[in-house]
């Protein structure tokens, strides 16, 4: 199995860009998760998607945030602009039990 | 709202001892807590799910053991090795829907030969 591959791995980027990350879940899975990582905040959740359906978003922390999932296989999350207090680790994750989730290697973001 | 709650030192253990490692939540409980490992540089990998009815859970060298009245999970593995080393995280729904796990900060293991 492949497990849940994330694009770019790293991603250095000047403030003001739009950055893109893009998730491909496990074949089969049903719910997609998008989870931020820091030193400061620990591992939180930003949105959640069942059957390509954003449920919940109240994670994500501005309209500078955005999410899509126009298929099952397929995700992004987009920044627009970019800040540097966005440096983190952008990790996607799926499910398919809605138990246990798989995550990705995760996408390091650095902006300067 | 829910909070989760980890200890955030580091826990230093000698090669063969049993690691222990707490997970406290102040709210409802849930239906079910989860235990993740991450290794530095990679994403949270799955360990083990332990549900409201049940008071244990074994996996190999590993235990969870889930107190409803404490509002606690212990993680503990037995016959610890230095590839155990990482940090731990515990997770659990905390709108208790089934589908939206939230993380507690996690406890780094480091387990010395």
């Amino acid at each position: 199995d492949a497990g849940v591959i994330q694009s770019p791995r790293h991603e250095v980027t000047e403030m003001g860009q739009e950055v893109t990350l893009r998730c491909k879940p496990i074949s089969g899975h049903n719910s997609l998760f998008w989870y931020r990582q820091t030193m400061m905040r620990g591992l939180e959740l930003l949105i959640y998607f069942n059957n390509n359906v954003p449920i919940d978003d109240s994670g994500m922390p501005e309209d500078r945030f955005s999410a899509k999932m126009p298929n099952a296989s397929f995700s992004t999350l987009k920044i627009q602009p970019s800040e540097p207090r966005d440096s983190a680790v952008y990790f996607c994750a799926s499910s398919f039990d809605g138990n246990t989730i798989y995550f990705g290697e995760g996408s390091w973001l650095t902006v300067v | 709202s829910q909070k989760i709650e980890q200890n955030s030192e580091a826990l230093n253990i000698q090669e063969g001892k049993t690691a222990t490692l707490t997970c406290n939540y102040t709210n409802y409980s849930p239906a079910y807590l989860q235990w993740y490992r991450q290794d530095p540089g990679r994403g949270p990998v799955f360990l083990l799910l332990i549900r409201e009815n049940e008071k244990e859970k074994r996996k190999e060298r590993l235990k969870v053991t889930f107190d409803t009245t404490l509002k606690q999970s212990l993680f503990h593995i037995t016959a610890s090795q230095p590839a155990d080393s990482a940090t731990y995280l515990c997770a659990l729904d905390i709108y208790g829907a089934g589908n939206m796990l939230t993380f507690g900060g996690g406890t780094r293991l480091m387990v010395k030969p």
